[in-house]
């Protein structure tokens, strides 16, 4: 149990349609890092927030956006879904305090 | 952050130890050594880290050569539930400590532990 869960667990969206994932940090943590993990494939890093600010980003193109809120939950937004954006999400909580990211379960996004 | 090679796959027999190998020949002196599994479903699980001298918690130990360009993970008495795919990753720890959720994973290696 690493205190970092995200929601939902699974969805199902329609090709063109937005979605929202979400992710409640383990207290304390002021950095949150969002994962992209295909089936059979090693996590890719999309972004990540530090107080609230975007501080690093991987190769994904802008309709992959995200928010941190003053408690440093965040959110991950996928604007205008393609059927290659189906995979698990993963999202992933640090500090300074730790020498560690602690993971959530990720949440299964299929785009049909 | 120095790029990773790790076998595609490895078996190991229940109560066995499991030695993990990874190359990093183009590892940098301020770069850490880190390791993570992925159980099936799950997010990946923080094991161990290091920088130069071998290092051992409750989970597993760490074996870094003298030249740091490669490592192994040692399981010492592994079980069914070692059954994960084991990522070796690189890091550049910088001021801050925002590095610690900026990972570069590879395709890691898939541990199957055998009864």
């Amino acid at each position: 149990e690493t205190g970092v869960t995200q929601s939902p667990t699974h969805l199902i969206k329609t090709r063109g349609q937005q979605v929202t994932l979400r992710c409640s940090s383990q207290s304390g943590h002021n950095t949150v890092s969002w994962y992209q993990q295909a089936l059979g494939q090693g996590p890719q890093f999309i972004f990540q927030y530090y107080r609230e600010e975007e501080n690093g980003r991987g190769n994904f193109p802008p309709r992959f956006s995200g928010l941190q809120f003053p408690n440093y939950s965040s959110e991950l937004n996928v604007n205008a879904l393609e059927l290659d954006d189906s995979a698990l999400y993963l999202c992933a909580s640090s500090s300074l305090k730790n020498t560690e990211a602690f993971f959530g379960q990720g949440t299964r996004l299929t785009v049909v | 952050d120095a790029k990773t090679t790790q076998p595609t796959s490895m078996d190991c027999a229940e109560g066995r130890a499991a030695n993990l190998p990874c190359n990093h020949s183009t590892i940098s002196g301020n770069e850490y050594v880190y390791w993570y599994r992925q159980i099936h479903s799950q997010g990946p699980q923080y094991i161990i880290h290091g920088l130069k001298n071998n290092e051992t918690n409750e989970m597993a130990s760490l074996i870094i050569t003298e030249d740091r360009k490669s490592s192994t993970l040692i399981l010492p008495h592994a079980t069914l539930r070692d059954t994960a795919v084991y990522y070796c990753i690189v890091i550049r720890l910088i001021a801050g400590g925002t590095s610690y959720g900026k990972l570069t994973f590879g395709q890691g290696t898939i541990l199957t532990v055998h009864p």
